[in-house]
């Protein structure tokens, strides 16, 4: 299948500073980007879609100032989260598609706030 | 609303075969995916069924039937590496995807 690659795979920061999560489509042009995140032994939880060259759409309850996304090119998007705090600690993962096709998971990052 | 129900948890023994349902209510249907997720790792696809009827990869197929709403995932040969958690989501109308919560599968010696 094609290759989704995130990075980094994980990383502990301060509260109080920011995260830059990178998500990039290897082999395939991701036209929709998809950022979730997954708190221990819960399901995944989208947290926001995002179209090449267009502001992304967020999910009702996710604060759009905290969890800035940035989808500037078909083949990577960013997720950055500002000012973290401990209850942001958890695992993110971007999957992305071309076009309606099944989407690909990146390997995931878990973040740590201290 | 949109609702997608699995198992939350099924017990299998080491060489057997297990199927893990998923049944969905959705607005509109576009495909339903499997994935297969380990503890502590992002979810790998499995399967992608959009037409009614059996769709075999290996020792795992696949199940869909549009008009019961339902699918499943059959597991044969079962291996103590297919110990992970098995995700339905269904793509409505809009291309988005609905998620079920998984079902947490463990395999026996």
């Amino acid at each position: 299948g094609a290759v989704v690659s995130q990075h980094p795979s994980w990383v502990i920061c301060k509260s109080g500073t920011s995260v830059k999560i990178e998500c990039r489509s290897l082999d395939f042009q991701a036209t929709t980007m998809f950022w979730y995140r997954q708190f221990p032994k819960q399901s995944l939880m989208l947290m926001a879609t995002s179209n090449e060259g267009s502001k992304a759409t967020y999910e009702q309850g996710v604060e759009k100032d905290k969890f800035l996304i940035n989808h500037a090119s078909l083949t990577l998007s960013t997720l950055t989260v500002t000012s973290a705090h401990p209850e942001d600690s958890s695992f993110y993962i971007c999957s992305a598609r071309e076009r309606d096709t099944e989407a690909f998971f990146g390997q995931g990052t878990r973040l740590t706030v201290v | 609303g949109q609702n997608i129900d699995q198992p939350t948890e099924m017990t299998a023994t080491e060489g057997a075969i297990v199927q893990i349902n998923c049944t969905y209510q959705t607005s509109g249907f576009n495909g339903l995916f499997w994935y297969q997720q380990h503890a502590g790792e992002a979810p790998t696809f499995l399967s992608y069924n959009v037409l009614d009827g059996l769709e075999e990869k290996g020792r795992f197929s696949s199940f869909l039937s549009r008009s019961k709403g339902y699918s499943y995932l059959l597991l044969k040969e079962l291996q103590m590496k297919d110990s992970a958690s098995y995700l339905c989501a269904v793509m409505d109308s809009n291309y988005q995807l609905i998620w079920g919560a998984g079902t947490k599968l463990i395999i026996k010696p």
